[in-house]
């Protein structure tokens, strides 16, 4: 089945330690994004890719890298220098077109030990 | 800057009834997208319907329809004849612009609405 796998479901980061939450998309979508969410919060954007080798920064993006190598893949990177990492975290692609509706992942919650 | 408020944190409804999950939303772009998502306890994001700021007729997709006032800036989601399966948060959110374009995909939500669905 197609969709968008998000691993992994649970993760731990240690004070002044980087950690990679994967996303994986077998849609064939050009575009793909990270969204953030606090608890009982809407989603805020972190980074968005339109294409391979290409990606912008959202609203809150600082503290927070990524890549896109390859059409299918988009790594998040919670670095050390997000204070405030502790969230769920939201990946999505779209395809290109008017009502470029976003399908999502199932998230990972990241916690800080 | 574009902005969602969702004005009820929290409604409730019997099952087989309809409810209401209002949304207001300012734009100063002459053409956007308005998307409705719902969010299961399990987390993940499912996307329920979609109105164009120049479509003429509100959306619909089964038991969902979409009361677009665009004078007043609404985009309320109606759910008829709920089901205990419709419990869970709900996300109004807004994409500004046409099709593609420098706001591809940057969808801005709101805070979202609990639902609770009686038996």
């Amino acid at each position: 089945d197609g969709g968008i796998t998000q691993s992994p479901k649970y993760l731990f980061r240690k004070e002044g330690q980087n950690v990679t939450l994967s996303c994986e998309q077998n849609l064939n979508h050009d575009a793909m994004y990270w969204y953030r969410q606090d608890p009982g919060q809407g989603l805020r954007l972190i980074y968005y890719s339109q294409i391979v080798n290409d990606f912008q920064k959202g609203d809150i993006a600082e503290g927070y890298s990524v890549s896109r190598e390859k059409k299918e893949s988009f790594p998040l990177t919670v670095t050390s220098a997000q204070k405030n990492p502790t969230a769920f975290y939201l990946c999505a692609s779209s395809t290109t077109g008017y009502n470029e509706k976003l399908f999502f992942g199932s998230g990972t919650q990241l916690s800080v030990l | 800057a574009q902005k969602i408020t969702q004005t009820q944190p929290g409604m409730f409804v019997q099952e087989k009834e309809a409810v209401t999950l209002d949304c207001t939303y300012d734009t100063s772009d002459p053409s956007y997208g308005l998307f409705w998502y719902k969010q299961p306890s399990s987390g993940e994001m499912i996307f329920l319907i979609y109105q164009g700021s120049y479509d003429q007729q509100n959306a619909t997709e089964g038991r969902y329809s979409l009361n677009f006032q665009k004078a007043r800036k609404s985009a309320n989601l109606v759910i008829s004849a709920s089901q205990l399966g419709d419990s869970a948060m709900y996300f109004c959110a807004m994409r500004p612009g046409g099709a593609g374009g420098t706001s591809y995909g940057k969808l801005t939500f709101g805070q979202g609405t609990i639902l609770t669905v009686h038996p």
